[in-house]
């Protein structure tokens, strides 16, 4: 059981256009869920905090007119990267918090700006 | 100010030896303590969590945690490590919101296991 989802694992795109990842929790219902970013051999950043029926908690320095995202239903969740560039390259990773507290986190998407 | 130490960036042990990951944290509040391991190109597993009560707990894969409170640490150790052991490993400390809801987590820089066949 809780088994996060993230679609597309990979993604290359030209420098202006947009991207959306998906982040759906399969088996679970997520009220909550969490989006890091990581940079090469680096640990996970939290970018936001995205809570369903509500506007998003971003984290300081993070561009909420560039990352948005969108917690629609219980158990899907979307980040969307605006006007991509390619300092946004990195892995994108998604978390649904669990009953106990605990975070149950998607594969990642790698995201490559050219 | 909340934060997460793993002091070691990179270790290597051999197969079927005992391992020991550092983790130190510190938190204003009563902590819950993570263990989570990440495989390359791959998201997190959580390995175990604790919240409260004994404060030896284990987890998948034949890992075990001890925290001690004194010492502000939670180390992750196994008894004989196994080559597909070899990964990222992550502590984090986090907060459970009134209501039970999640709080956000903070991540140490992770510590890379290599394992000598």
């Amino acid at each position: 059981g809780a088994v996060v989802s993230q679609h597309p694992s990979w993604v290359i795109c030209k420098s202006g256009t947009s991207v959306k990842i998906e982040c759906r929790s399969l088996d679970f219902q997520a009220t909550t869920m969490f989006w890091y970013r990581q940079f090469p051999k680096q640990s996970l950043m939290l970018m936001a905090t995205s809570n369903e029926g509500s506007k998003a908690t971003y984290e300081q320095g993070v561009e909420k007119d560039k990352f948005l995202i969108n917690h629609a239903s219980l158990t899907l969740s979307t980040l969307t990267v605006t006007s991509a560039h390619p300092e946004d390259s990195s892995f994108y990773i998604c978390s649904a918090s669990g009953t106990e507290g605990e975070q149950y986190f998607g594969p990642g998407t790698r995201l490559t700006v050219t | 100010a909340q934060s997460v130490t793993q002091p070691d960036i990179h270790i290597t042990v051999s197969e079927g030896a005992s391992l020991e990951l550092r983790c130190n944290y510190s938190y204003g509040a009563t902590p819950y303590l993570f263990w989570y391991v990440q495989s390359p190109g791959q998201g997190l597993q959580l390995l175990l969590k604790y919240f409260s009560g004994d404060t030896l707990v284990q987890g998948i894969k034949g890992f075990e945690a001890e925290f001690k409170r004194s010492q502000s640490s939670f180390n992750l150790r196994k008894p004989s490590v196994h080559w597909s052991d070899a990964a990222e490993y992550f502590c984090a400390v986090g907060a459970v919101n009134y209501g039970g809801s999640q709080g956000n987590l903070i991540f140490g820089k992770g510590t890379k296991l290599s394992v000598k066949p």
